[in-house]
Formats: C-alpha cells, structure tokens, sequence
C-alpha cells in the first residue's frame, strides 16, 4: 500500500541553528501536508503543497511530485519550535497517509 | 479560519466503558474523519464520512463505530473500551473532492481506558 518514510525519528538542535525534514514517498502524491504537534497535543497546520516550495518565517517547505519527496527546513531553530512534526499526503480523495513523525528538540 | 472542535479533551475510563467521543466542525466541509495517534506512529485513520448520514471504515475500524448526524457533527462510539485503545483521538475535516484537500484537525481528546 502507499506509505510514507519520515527521517530523521528524533533530531536536536541548538537554538539558531537549522536542519531539514525530509518524507519519501512510495507512489506519486497529488499533495503533501506538513504538521507540528505542539506540547499540548494540538496538531497544528504549517504547510500545504500540491507542488513547489513554501515559505513561512523560519519555515520552508518543498515537494517534488515526480521525485516523490517533501521537505520542511527549519532556521534560526527557537525553543517554541519543539514538538512532533508530521507530513501527511495524498494520492487524491480521502485517503492520506502519516509519517511516522520527527521529533525534534530545541535547547538553548 | 478553519474551525474543528471536540470534547471532551480528556477521558478517563474502565476496560468496558462505553465512550462517546464528539467532534464539530464549521467550515461547511464535506469529510470528517477520525484519527488515532499513537507514540512513534502517524496518524490511523478509524472512520470517515463525507457528509450527514454517511460512514466510511477507515484502516483501524475495529472496536469502533460511528456515526455522522449533521454536516457539522461526527461522533465516535466505543461500545466496549479496551486498554488498547488508549490513544490521542484527532477529528478533522475536509472539502473532499477528486484532489488530496487540505485537512484542518481539532485539538484531539486524550482516552485512557484503565
């Protein structure tokens, strides 16, 4: 079935610094999203892609259909930046599929 | 700005119990769903339904029913709670449709069954 690899599982940063996310899919996606679960377990909506490159603040996101992968750079990593983050994605209608998540670690 | 609620956030109950778990979305949205999030896993989707009346099994259906009576309101029913559905349940909606659409989801209720 369609699934979703999701890496680095775990990664710490000190705070001004950056890494990325990546999320390789096994079949050609229409659509990605990308996710953080924050302390209080809300999951709250970074990205929406059906193609190309997002920014928002520290955030980049980027998803390439035909390569069948999306990535989420983060910058300038801050403590409020910890939590789980998520892609999820989409071959069209109702069905997506998760990554397994990233948790990440920001310390001072 | 998308709108999905739920209550209640947390629930505690005993292996048996009967649980109602309620979600409410106002973004005038053809799907709902309901997830299970689980540490080191994504999201599983339970059920969905794309509009009043309507259910759809999801990939984990089992012990769980239910039942969408209002475009706006989609409930999940666990008729006999077991300790391995303890999990952070997440509702959310969609505008559905021939492409993936952008899901908006609720702030997710914590079920412990003891």
């Amino acid at each position: 079935g369609d699934q979703v690899e999701q890496s680095p599982s775990a990664l710490s940063l000190h705070e001004g610094t950056g890494s990325a996310l990546r999320c390789n899919f096994t079949t050609t996606m229409r659509a990605v999203q990308w996710f953080r679960k924050n302390s209080r377990g809300s999951l709250i909506n970074l990205f929406y892609l059906a193609s190309g490159t997002k920014e928002n603040g520290r955030l980049k996101s980027a998803f390439d259909s035909k390569e069948r992968y999306s990535t989420l750079h983060i910058r300038d990593a801050q403590l409020e930046d910890s939590g789980t983050y998520f892609c999820a994605a989409g071959t069209g209608g109702y069905k997506v599929v998760f990554g397994s998540g990233t948790r990440l670690l920001v310390s001072p | 700005e998308a709108a999905v609620t739920q209550s209640p956030r947390n629930k505690v109950t005993v292996t048996g119990g009967n649980v109602t778990l309620s979600c409410r979305q106002t973004n005038s949205h053809n799907y709902m769903y309901w997830y299970r999030q689980d540490t080191g896993h994504g999201l599983r989707l339970i059920h969905y339904s794309y509009g009043a009346g309507n259910l759809q099994i999801g990939d984990v259906p089992d012990g769980y029913k239910a039942t969408r009576t209002t475009q706006e309101d989609f409930f999940l029913l666990l008729e006999l709670a077991s300790p391995s559905q303890t999990s952070l349940y997440f509702c959310a909606s969609s505008l559905g449709g021939a492409d993936y659409a952008e899901q908006f989801f609720g702030p997710g209720t914590r079920l412990t069954v003891l």
